[in-house]
């Protein structure tokens, strides 16, 4: 089953935050984020694995709350680059393989 | 070092014809999945390989959709009969696999327009 995110749309001014959430319904062993500009394949942002671990670098971070089946990515000091359609990816915990299924996706806007 | 490669970058088809799509992963990976998006959508999981493992395709919308993995390298997704509704861009991606996880690389995709 496809996890769930929210917002689906956002815009924001440069400089500002945003939250992003992923919620399933399933037992999670990771979470996965990628962030999606127009006409370009995904890139990787950062995994988390169970066990509530948060990650980050620079002014991207995120959560995993593993008894929530919920992962939520920060977004801080948006800047332009910023822009795009950001997905997370969610590994079941009981299928014993790496598969991923990806959310619905957030489209983010920044504007100057 | 090289990414994912796919070919061709787009095909256009008429209705009822058969395609091929092929994915050269990463050199060493020893998984890879082939994902659909539609316009706007998000990815569709169809299909993972991952070493010797039987295939799972637990995503493949239907019969008309196959793939295989040759020397646990290059991958080609077939698409018999092609529909309208199969039109999209089909991506590829491949990875390192480890209790730890790794990223997922996608390779540029192939666009496929069905007339």
């Amino acid at each position: 089953q496809q996890p769930v995110q929210s917002p689906q749309a956002v815009i924001l001014r440069e400089g500002e935050d945003a939250v992003i959430n992923c919620s399933s319904s399933k037992a999670l062993y990771s979470v996965h984020w990628y962030r999606q500009k127009h006409g370009e394949a995904p890139v990787f942002l950062m995994i988390l694995l169970k066990g509530g671990e948060q990650k980050g670098h620079e002014k991207i971070s995120a959560s995993f709350n593993e008894k929530k089946q919920q992962s939520s990515l920060y977004l801080t000091a948006s800047q332009l680059s910023y822009s795009g359609t950001y997905f997370c990816g969610t590994e079941e915990s009981n299928f014993g393989n790496e598969k991923l299924t990806f959310g619905t996706g957030t489209r983010l806007t920044i504007i100057p | 070092g090289a990414g994912v490669s796919q070919s061709p970058s787009n095909k256009v088809t008429e209705k009822g014809k058969d395609v091929e799509l092929r994915c050269d992963p990463i050199s060493g990976h020893t998984a890879l999945y082939w994902y659909r998006q539609s316009l706007g959508q998000g990815l569709e999981f169809l299909i993972y390989f991952q070493g010797n493992s039987a295939p799972d395709k637990s995503g493949l919308p239907s019969d008309r959709f196959s793939a295989e993995r040759t020397g646990g390298s290059v991958s080609t997704l077939t698409i018999q009969r092609t529909q309208q509704e199969d039109s999209a861009v089909y991506l590829c991606a491949s990875s390192l696999v480890g209790p730890q996880r790794y990223e997922q690389y996608f390779g540029p995709g192939t666009r496929l327009t069905v007339t």
